[in-house]
C-alpha cells in the first residue's frame, strides 16, 4: 500500500513564482489535510477537506488556495511564493473519526 | 494563541529509562487527544491515543495520562530504547468537526545507550 502520496518531494523558488503540490491517497478516505511544519511551532492545519467536494481554511490559509479533485487528490497551490512560506509541507488523509490520520512523507521547499 | 502547548522542548534519557512529555489544552471542548511519533524525513504516525472519559491508556511501553480537571495529559515511554529517538507531538481535535487536529510544539527524544 502506498498509503498517501506527495510530489514533489523536494523543491526550492524564487519570490514571487508559483507551485501546485500534489497529495494523492489510496485508501479511499473521506477527509485529506494540509499541514505546514516549522521549527519549534508543530504542525499546523492550512486547509482542510471533511469529504470530496468541500473545502475550508485551517489556522493559516492566507497565501495558499487547495482543489480536491476528486475523492484521492488534494493539491496546495501556491501563487506567489514568499520567503515565510518556506517550510515542510505534509498532506494526510482520514477516514473517519477516532481513526488515525495518515500522513505522507512531506514536500520540503525553501523559498528564496 | 497557542491551544496546546508542550514541554519539555527536548529530552534525553538513558536507555531503559522513563520518558515524560507534558501537554496541557485551554480549549475544553476537545474530545479527543492523540500522540503522534515522527522519524527524520517521515511524516508524522498515530502511537497512541485517548478519550477524555478514561484517566489512562497504556499499549506495550506507551501510556497516556489525563487530568480532565487540570485540562493535562502526559506521555509516558516506559524503558526507553534507542529507536524511540524521534519527535513527539500532542495533539487535540473536536471530534464531528472534520477531526482538524491542533498540535503541539513537538519534543525531540533522544535515548541514549
Amino acid at each position: 500500500n502506498a498509503g498517501v502520496t506527495q510530489t514533489p518531494k523536494f523543491q526550492v523558488l524564487k519570490t514571487g513564482q508559483s507551485m501546485t503540490l500534489q497529495c494523492a491517497q489510496d485508501m479511499n478516505h473521506n477527509s485529506m489535510y494540509w499541514y505546514r511544519q516549522d521549527p519549534g511551532m508543530g504542525l499546523r492545519l492550512i486547509y482542510y477537506s471533511a469529504s470530496e467536494g468541500t473545502t475550508d481554511k485551517g489556522e493559516v490559509p492566507n497565501g495558499y488556495n487547495v482543489s480536491r479533485l476528486n475523492k484521492r487528490e488534494f493539491s496546495l497551490r501556491l501563487e506567489s511564493a514568499a520567503p515565510s512560506q518556506t517550510s515542510v509541507y505534509f498532506c494526510a488523509s482520514l477516514l473517519q473519526d477516532y481513526q488515525p490520520q495518515h500522513f505522507g512523507d512531506g514536500t520540503r521547499l525553501s523559498i528564496l | 494563541q497557542q491551544q496546546v502547548k508542550q514541554s519539555p522542548q527536548s529530552l534525553i534519557v538513558q536507555k531503559g529509562g522513563i520518558s515524560i512529555i507534558n501537554c496541557a489544552y485551554e480549549n475544553t471542548a476537545f474530545d479527543y487527544f492523540p500522540w503522534y511519533q515522527q522519524f527524520p524525513g517521515k511524516g508524522p504516525a498515530l502511537l497512541i491515543a485517548i478519550r477524555p472519559d478514561v484517566s489512562e491508556k497504556k499499549e506495550g511501553r506507551f501510556t497516556i495520562s489525563f487530568n480532565k480537571s487540570a485540562k493535562q495529559f502526559s506521555l509516558h515511554i516506559m524503558d526507553s530504547q534507542p529507536g524511540d529517538s524521534a519527535t513527539y507531538f500532542c495533539a487535540a481535535t473536536v471530534l464531528g468537526t472534520a477531526s482538524k487536529l491542533t498540535f503541539g510544539t513537538g519534543t525531540r527524544l533522544q535515548v541514549t545507550l
